[in-house]
């Protein structure tokens, strides 16, 4: 299995909603990442896990709540968003991190739209 | 810091054209360079990697040589397709802040005409 699977694809939610996104991977990878990308722009790094241990978070607004349950699953808790957070989300997973030859494995993200 | 400076979009070419998108970076130490494509409405997908200077990653047809004399890692493909329509994203990974992170170019928008 060589997939991270990402759920759900598109997700709409008004800003007093409390929703989550969730990631799965089985390729036996120890660090896991959230990554935001708005329109037309490259992929911006939010939280990053190592070993279910939260190792960076780049500033992200406290609405946003990673949770690393075990080392397959990875949660980003999403609680009074504002429009401007509509985007898409995506997860990805990679080897050891302090080993750097293998980038990252992408799902292929959720669509979110903050109404 | 780190950082990767792509060429700017949109690319548009012929079917069967010679492609060239440049990448160029600058880092500390010795990073692992990439190229992630992303298709219409998906994720990003690794196209091909280099660890280290000289190499040569390849994928479908595309290439890429790590050049660190110039800082550079082109992506080229001798023929392209229609299917090769996507956003093209350079990368480069290292250790930062004690983890790894990925930081990305811009992305080089292509599109490929029958």
């Amino acid at each position: 299995d060589t997939e991270v699977t990402q759920t759900p694809k598109h997700l709409v939610m008004g800003m007093t909603n409390k929703k989550s996104l969730k990631c799965e991977q089985h390729m036996g990878h120890r660090a896991m990442y959230w990554y935001k990308q708005k329109a037309k722009k490259p992929p911006e790094l939010m939280f990053v896990y190592s070993y279910e241990k939260l190792s960076i978070n780049e500033s992200v607004p406290s609405r946003f709540s990673p949770e690393c349950p075990n080392s397959s699953l990875l949660n980003l808790h999403l609680h009074a968003l504002q429009p401007e957070d509509s985007a898409l989300y995506l997860c990805a997973s990679s080897q050891p991190y302090r080993d750097s030859r293998y980038g990252y494995t992408f799902g292929s993200g959720t669509r979110l739209t903050v109404v | 810091g780190n950082s990767v400076t792509q060429m700017e979009g949109p690319v548009t070419l012929s079917e069967e054209a010679f492609l060239t998108i440049n990448c160029t970076y600058t880092a500390t130490g010795y990073p692992s360079l990439f190229w992630y494509v992303q298709y219409p409405g998906e994720g990003l997908q690794l196209l091909l990697k280099a660890t280290k200077a000289d190499d040569k990653g390849s994928n479908k047809g595309f290439e890429a040589t790590y050049r660190k004399e110039t800082t550079s890692f082109h992506l080229e493909k001798g023929s392209v397709q229609v299917s090769d329509s996507a956003v093209y994203f350079c990368a480069l990974s290292g250790l930062i802040q004690g983890a790894q992170k990925l930081v990305f170019g811009q992305g080089t928008r292509l599109t490929i005409n029958p």
